[in-house]
């Protein structure tokens, strides 16, 4: 099965700090990995993706994510935090052949100034 | 960008009512789904079409039915609305196969 755990329900980091919301991953074959965010009374939104190629991928809003296979593992980062980067945040993996997500179970961020 | 739009941001009815959520996206993407978002359980798939009239059951379909009439609409169907289906319930469309979904603002559903 395809799973995805996010450790932390919940970041605080402060304004210009950097940040980093964590992801590990359970695949059999090649994981295909999704970061989304969703702001209060919001649809998600996407953020980034890994499919294949550079293990550093860059995505939406300054974050990006970095994969790495050994220790299976698709965290976000981004090197200064906003008070606006406050958010709900979802890991997400697709299984290799079908069409739907998985997603974790979220992590909220909470950038104070 | 793909526009996803679903009929009611919120929705209160009556425990045992059919419910009819709407769902349309317009960008002629083939794939479509259901979830319903509950705190600390994330997102857990429901239903999801990869082509008109085509359907295939989620993690939690009981107590769903789904319609794909349509490429551009995608209805989740609460065939007997109980309380423990209050939740927000979100639709999203994408291409196909590995490409990212894009999701619509949400449905907030209470049942009574």
């Amino acid at each position: 099965a395809q799973s995805v755990a996010q450790p932390e329900d919940q970041v605080n980091v402060a304004e210009g700090n950097p940040l980093t919301v964590k992801c590990t991953y359970s695949v059999s074959g090649n994981p295909y990995l999704f970061w989304y965010v969703q702001y209060p009374n919001r649809g998600l939104q996407f953020l980034l993706k890994y499919i294949t190629g550079d293990n550093l991928v860059k995505g939406s809003y300054g974050f990006e994510a970095e994969f790495n296979k050994s220790q299976t593992s698709f965290h976000l980062k981004k090197p200064s935090a906003l008070v606006s980067d406050s958010a709900l945040y979802f890991c997400a993996v697709s299984p290799f052949s079908g069409y739907a997500l998985n997603f974790g179970k979220g992590t909220s961020l909470l950038v104070t100034p | 960008d793909v526009k996803v739009t679903q009929s009611s941001r919120y929705l209160v009815k009556r425990t045992g009512e059919k419910v009819f959520l709407e769902c349309v996206q317009d960008m002629d993407h083939e794939n479509m789904f259901w979830y319903r978002q509950d705190p600390g359980l994330g997102l857990r798939l429901i239903y999801f079409s990869y082509d008109v009239k085509m359907k295939e059951k989620g993690d939690i379909p009981e107590g769903y039915s789904v319609s794909r009439e349509k490429k551009e609409r995608f209805s989740l169907i609460l065939e007997s609305a109980s309380t423990n289906q209050t939740s927000m319930y979100l639709c999203a469309a994408a291409q196909g196969g590995i490409y990212e979904q894009y999701f619509g603002p949400g449905t907030r559903l209470t049942v009574t």
